[in-house]
């Protein structure tokens, strides 16, 4: 049981140079989540997709752009990379939209982007 | 606006019980989580407790919470080396129902 996959592990860019940050997961959750973490700053939400067809911004969105091809993959891009935005990605998906319930999030082992 | 505020270092002694605290804004919230994260992985879920409830014990574990006082802590009994990690708090309200809040993490280090 693959949960939530990411990928690449590592990835090194250089200033200006662009990538996209793959994730998908096999839970048949709805909602899928991008965060970055920073030390000292615990994890900060980048993108959101509540549910396949919709996406919106969270803390700190600028510099990204996202994707939700389909009820399992969501897709993070930096189209122009920034050494500001060298930081470990994580991808985490939950199964409600809405509502009572428990609905912890299942995370991802994350993406460790630097950039020079 | 919703904050989570944790402590960032914790050490304690194998053996020993651990107490990680966590303050939280949110009194919407609906479901508090613990999270752990141990080096070079993502973050694993603890357990949980639903704000209706003051205490939830699971094994070694036990989460108190404080609705009045926004405060939620998660003890570890026979704290082992285990145990070392970064261990995250986090809210879900019913405010920004796709919106969890994580705190910034307390790193516990257990010492042999």
């Amino acid at each position: 049981n693959a949960g939530v996959t990411q990928t690449p592990k590592f990835q090194v860019l250089k200033t200006g140079q662009s990538m996209t940050l793959q994730c998908a997961q096999d839970m048949n959750h709805n909602s899928m989540y991008w965060y970055r973490q920073d030390p000292g700053m615990g994890l900060r939400l980048i993108y959101y997709s509540a549910s396949e067809g919709t996406t919106d911004k969270g803390e700190v969105p600028n510099g990204y752009n996202v994707s939700r091809l389909n009820k399992r993959e969501f897709s993070l891009r930096l189209e122009s990379a920034a050494p500001s935005q060298t930081s470990v990605y994580f991808c985490a998906s939950s199964s409600l939209q809405g509502g009572i319930g428990n609905q912890p999030q299942h995370f991802g082992d994350g993406t460790r982007l630097s950039i020079l | 606006g919703e904050d989570v505020e944790q402590s960032l270092f914790l050490s304690v002694r194998e053996g020993d019980s651990s107490v990680i605290n966590c303050t939280y804004t949110d009194s919407s919230s609906t479901y508090l989580y613990w999270y752990k994260q141990e080096p070079g992985a993502g973050l694993q879920l603890l357990t949980y407790i639903f704000s209706n409830m003051d205490m939830k014990q699971d094994q070694r574990l036990t989460v108190l919470l404080n609705k009045k006082d926004k405060h939620l802590s998660l003890r570890i009994a026979d704290t082992q080396t285990g145990d070392s990690a970064i261990y995250f708090c986090a809210e879900k309200g019913t405010s920004g129902t796709y919106k969890y809040i994580f705190g910034t993490g307390t790193r516990l280090k257990v010492l042999a």
